[in-house]
């Protein structure tokens, strides 16, 4: 089982739909989580961290639910400009010190007129 | 204020030939990093530094070296390219808990 898994999908969506997104994690020990946006042929950007309260930047919201070990980003009022991959990360602490960050292979949505 | 550049944006190797990947940053950031993307696969972390005259092997370190003699700059070789080799490969420092890539190096080894 992959540490950090994504649907690939595409997700084509209508201009202004609602979109939501999962990612599920699989070691209970991670102990950050981050949605990063990649425009085709471009680098990974940090979109936002993702807070245990939940939290919202404008018509972005990320969730975390611990129990279940996934997180979600949802996307209101879809934009053309929204359209891009999404990457999941998770960062976990690792025995002896350190941390490991670990990718998604991403979920990309294509928002159509 | 550049960021984070890498050099040479392309290049296209014969199997077995060597180069090297340059990544230089201007935010004074203690650690640097070097993954690698494929279709199909996360990014893989291939090596990085906590700080100047420091590395350490991630998870796919076979086949590449790095040095790190200067804080602004992080070099990653391949010796002897494979085809297996072919990626994009991204540089990144952190700082504030967030990443920060360069534009990437598209790499084809024939």
């Amino acid at each position: 089982r992959k540490e950090v898994e994504q649907d690939p999908g595409p997700f084509n969506v209508p201009e202004g739909a609602t979109v939501a997104f999962n990612c599920t994690y699989s070691n209970s020990a991670s102990q950050s989580f981050f949605w990063y946006r990649q425009d085709c042929r471009k680098e990974p950007k940090l979109l936002m961290s993702v807070y245990s309260s939940g939290n919202e930047d404008g018509r972005f919201t990320a969730q975390l639910n611990r129990a279940s070990q996934y997180i979600s980003l949802l996307i209101r009022d879809s934009k053309l400009s929204d359209s891009a991959t999404y990457l999941c990360v998770v960062n976990r602490g690792l025995t002896g010190g350190g941390n490991k960050l670990t990718f998604g292979t991403g979920t990309q949505l294509k928002v159509e007129l | 204020n550049a960021g984070v550049t890498q050099t040479p944006k392309f290049r296209v190797l014969k199997t077995g030939q060597s180069m090297t990947l340059l990544c230089a940053q201007d935010m004074n950031h203690e650690y640097m990093y070097w993954y690698r993307q494929d279709p199909g696969m996360g990014l893989r972390l291939i090596h990085y530094s906590v700080g100047e005259g420091t590395t350490a092997k991630g998870e796919v370190p076979d086949g590449y070296n790095v040095s790190r003699l200067k804080k602004q700059n992080f070099l990653l070789g391949l010796e002897s390219a494979a085809p297996s080799q072919t990626s994009v490969y991204f540089c990144a420092t952190k700082g504030g808990g967030e990443l920060f890539f360069g534009e990437g190096s598209r790499l084809t080894v024939l």
